[in-house]
């Protein structure tokens, strides 16, 4: 069955300073997707960065980048640089490609607060 | 810019009330879903829809009813409000296919039944 752990309920991190929220994933599909998405404390959910799983180079996007293990199934987001407009809850999911998984669904992990400190 | 608006970001409902909570969005997504989001438990899946009239169960959907009969609207029902469905509630959409198509999210609703 698919599912997301985020460990890290809380993190801190410097201003100026990078920072890696951690992600571990489970699926039994080949082809499937990962996101990461910020929620700032005004709750909306923001669209972060994609990993495809036949991707052979890490994405990025600006400052944020994704560590992407795919033996050790995992997906690790690192933001460069800390800015205080960082600090908010951050998730990932995941996907499985519908064509094969029978399913629209996107798995969600139960999120990593991060506080950036001035 | 894909638009997915909720239509309220804060409610308040008495116990035993039938409770609407509707979404738009403006990009003929095929993919509509309600989530409801606790602190510790991220988010789960209460119901999706992938086509007109079309509907699965998610997660948690006891407690829940939803409609889809347009495509740009997907409305989510608590056919008897109770207190345990205080909540912040989220609606997305997606396009259909593809995996690697992010979910695009409406600003949320505060929900408190009292």
């Amino acid at each position: 069955a698919q599912k997301i752990t985020q460990t890290q309920p809380g993190m801190f991190v410097q201003e100026k300073e990078a920072v890696t929220l951690d992600c571990t994933y489970d699926t039994s599909d080949q082809s499937y997707g990962l996101f990461w998405y910020k929620q700032p404390s005004s709750g909306e959910m923001i669209f972060l960065i994609y990993q495809g799983s036949y991707d052979e180079q890490n994405a990025t996007e600006g400052r944020y980048s994704l560590n992407f293990q795919k033996a050790r199934k995992s997906a690790n987001l690192v933001i460069s640089a800390s800015q205080l407009g960082d600090s908010a809850m951050y998730f990932c999911a995941m996907r499985e490609d519908p064509y094969s998984s029978g399913t629209y669904k996107y798995i969600f992990g139960t999120g990593t607060r991060l506080k950036v400190l001035a | 810019d894909v638009k997915v608006t909720q239509s309220s970001r804060y409610l308040v409902k008495r116990t035993g009330e039938k409770v609407f909570l509707e979404c738009v969005q403006d990009m003929d997504h095929e993919n509509m879903f309600w989530y409801r989001q606790d602190p510790g438990l991220g988010l789960r899946l209460i119901y999706f829809s992938y086509d007109v009239k079309m509907k699965e169960k998610g997660d948690i959907p006891e407690g829940y009813s939803v409609s889809r009969e347009k495509k740009e609207r997907f409305s989510l029902i608590l056919e008897s409000a109770s207190t345990n469905q205080t909540s912040m509630y989220l609606c997305a959409s997606s396009p259909g296919g593809l995996s690697n198509q992010p979910q695009h999210f409406g600003d949320g609703t505060r929900l408190s039944i009292l």
